[in-house]
């Protein structure tokens, strides 16, 4: 069964302060690794889709890494923002398989 | 439109009974994917079709669903005898096909919040 491990699974950060958090997932079978924002009584919104190992992606204040030979992507925000907070979700595409499996998401709260 | 349109936003049933839940892609996308939320649980990955085709059908959990897509268009999610446990958000995303539709970022809906009384 292939499985998306995100953690942690919830994450307090004060307004100001960077933070970063990991998605795991099987390093067999890689075919490309989405990052995606979902805030409160929205639909989720891409951030970033990685396709090759070492690949590195910025969206202004917010990056992502990744590496399939060891299966993670780290994902980080600088300086966070009110509006950051959100649930960020990853999801790994299957080679084998027309799939895609997301994580259950790391929720990120930034206190003021 | 200029985004996904999902329809109807929220459905409330009896069990037992059919419902037809629909998706409106962006125009252009020829991917098209269909998640479940369900309470307290992470994204689950429904089916998706390439075209009006569905390659892999083995993520829909059981045969009470069925999914079709007309052309590169609308698609519709069926449930048919609908059970408690189907209860949840209903999302659909649609993207650029690249290669496998894979390695596109998916723009998703709103959703069709379904609840079985």
């Amino acid at each position: 069964i292939l499985n998306v491990e995100q953690s942690p699974q919830s994450l307090h950060v004060q307004e100001g302060d960077s933070t970063n958090f990991t998605c795991s997932f099987p390093s067999s079978n890689f075919y490309a690794l989405h990052w995606y924002r979902w805030e409160t009584a929205k639909s989720p919104e891409a951030l970033f889709v990685m396709t090759l190992n070492g690949d590195e992606k910025k969206k202004g204040r917010i990056s992502a890494t990744l590496n399939t030979k060891e299966g993670y992507s780290y994902l980080y925000i600088k300086g966070s923002q009110p509006e950051d907070s959100a649930t960020y979700l990853c999801a790994f595409g299957v080679n084998r398989d027309d799939k895609i499996i997301f994580g259950k998401g790391t929720r990120l709260h930034i206190l003021p | 439109g200029a985004g996904v349109s999902q329809s109807p936003s929220n459905k409330v049933t009896e069990k037992g009974k059919d419902v037809e839940l629909r998706c409106d892609p962006i125009s252009g996308h020829t991917a098209l994917y269909w998640y479940r939320q369900r309470l307290g649980q992470g994204l689950e990955f429904l089916i998706y079709f390439q075209g009006n085709s569905a390659p892999d059908k083995s993520g829909l959990p059981s045969d009470r669903f069925s999914a079709e897509r007309t052309g590169e268009s609308v698609s519709t999610l069926t449930i048919q005898r609908t059970q408690q446990e189907d209860s949840a958000v209903y999302l659909c995303a649609s993207s650029l096909v690249g290669f496998r539709g894979l390695d596109q970022p998916q723009h998703f809906g709103d959703g069709t919040r379904l609840s079985i009384l």
